[in-house]
């Protein structure tokens, strides 16, 4: 069974870090590009970014919102995805999720989700 | 970037009803899209990829077409367990970027 459970949220100051994991069960993790996609208290989806995998050189993509302050990483070895969030922002507060390849026209997997809040 | 425009953003209908969402990209983005459902405090669901595609496991009542740019998620009759909030996703082009989002509500 495909599981994809996150950790790593809570209370964080503004223009604090903080590190989200991901951590994934249930199939060949180094095969797939992971996603991290989040929402807002009482609103929509925003997707926040992905890395490939190691036949693409881990590479990664971020939404505008994110880029330059988040970064998308992995560790095949550990079947860990990661989310390193920098400089937060209070419209950083939301319930984070990881996913396997939205992209992929194969099952549909996604985290229960863990919660950042960002407030002095 | 592209931008989805959903709509409605949300409407009221009964058990039984037809219901129609729409999605308008910006510009094209082949058939690469997906629709998903999410019910509070949830994870989303897929429904629909590439457009047009039923999920796996997922009722043959969703169904999603495509005509240029213009993309639906159609709900034939709906049920009781379909009262939810329906976003669509477009992966053609980074930023992906999903819809506003549609709330479908009991009448």
């Amino acid at each position: 069974e495909v599981q994809l459970v996150e950790s790593g949220g809570g209370l964080v100051q503004p223009g604090g870090s903080l590190r989200l994991s991901c951590a994934a069960s249930g199939f060949t993790f180094s095969d797939y590009y992971m996603d991290w996609v989040r929402q807002a208290p009482g609103k929509g989806l925003e997707w926040i970014g992905r890395t490939r995998d190691k036949a693409h050189s881990y590479t990664t993509e971020y939404a505008a919102s994110v880029k330059g302050r988040f970064t998308i990483s992995r560790d095949d070895s550990k079947n860990s995805l990661y989310l390193q969030m920098n400089s937060l922002k209070i419209e950083d507060t939301a319930v984070y999720y990881c996913a396997r390849d939205l992209a992929a026209r194969g099952g549909d997997y996604w985290g229960q989700g863990t919660l950042v809040t960002v407030s002095s | 970037d592209i931008q989805m425009t959903q709509s409605p953003s949300s409407l009221s209908a009964s058990v039984g009803d037809r219901v129609t969402i729409t999605c308008r990209a910006s510009q094209g983005i082949r058939n690469d899209l997906g629709w998903y459902q999410q019910k509070p405090g949830k994870a989303p669901k897929r429904l629909i990829y590439a457009a047009s595609s039923l999920q796996s496991g997922v009722p043959s009542r969703f169904s999603g077409s495509a005509s240029g740019t213009e993309f639906t998620l159609t709900i034939s009759s709906l049920q009781p367990e379909d009262f939810a909030t329906y976003y669509c996703l477009q992966h053609d082009s980074y930023p992906w970027t999903f819809g506003q989002g549609t709330k479908v509500e009991i009448k």
